[in-house]
């Protein structure tokens, strides 16, 4: 099983609602990262959260990490269409050594 | 990222052939990797290298060879394709700044690789 895994692993809303994806993850963490995918493109990094930290913002971006329970939650508040994209958590297990990607999770946002 | 290039960004092959897929940045980053990206299974990483005398191996690396030429240029080989090699094709780069400082990773835009 994977070390990342995102739930839901598909998630359609209406614009201006807002998106939760969660990750979970199986050992200890250096930092846990969420990337965005347009379909069949590059991932673009979004946001960084380090282990000693439990949340961070960047604007419409709120991520959480509970350490405790091994698990990270990206939202996205007041969605756009061009939010439409596969969001991926990556954890990085030993300071860049070892980045693990989950399998993402597919938004999709309404008009 | 136009920082960081792949070429070809599609290719298709026959099952024996040996392919060479290349990704070049202007980033100045010394880190280099390949992931393969296959439906509903996220990234999964091949190779790594952290600057030109140095490379390690991933998850994955069974089936693939790499070279670092220089810091720029990370090249990932097929040296004999199958079918089950048929992904997409992701270099990535990333800084390391200081001790305990993790930058984050920059990705090219992917080569897509049908082995028939």
């Amino acid at each position: 099983s994977q070390q990342g895994e995102e739930d839901p692993q598909a998630l359609s809303i209406q614009e201006g609602e807002n998106a939760t994806m969660n990750c979970s993850y199986k050992t200890s963490i250096n930092n846990l990262q969420w990337y965005r995918q347009n379909s069949g493109r590059g991932l673009v990094h979004l946001i960084l959260i380090r282990s000693n930290e439990r949340e961070k913002h960047s604007g419409r971006l709120r991520v959480t990490l509970d350490t405790s329970k091994k698990s990270s939650s990206l939202l996205i508040t007041a969605s756009r269409a061009a939010d439409t994209a596969s969001y991926f958590c990556a954890t990085d297990l030993n300071y860049g050594q070892n980045f693990v990607f989950g399998p993402g999770t597919r938004l999709s946002v309404l008009p | 990222d136009a920082d960081v290039t792949q070429t070809p960004r599609n290719r298709i092959t026959k099952t024996g052939k040996r392919i060479m897929l290349e990704c070049s940045q202007t980033k100045g980053h010394d880190r280099m990797y390949w992931y393969r990206q296959d439906p509903g299974l996220g990234l999964r990483l091949i190779y790594y290298s952290f600057d030109v005398k140095d490379i390690n191996k991933g998850e994955i690396s069974d089936g693939y060879s790499v070279s670092r030429q220089a810091q720029a240029k990370f090249s990932l080989s097929l040296e004999s394709a199958i079918p089950n090699q048929t992904a997409l094709y992701f270099c990535a780069t990333s800084d390391y700044h200081l001790a305990g400082e993790v930058d984050t990773q920059y990705f090219g835009p992917g080569t897509r690789l049908t082995v028939l």
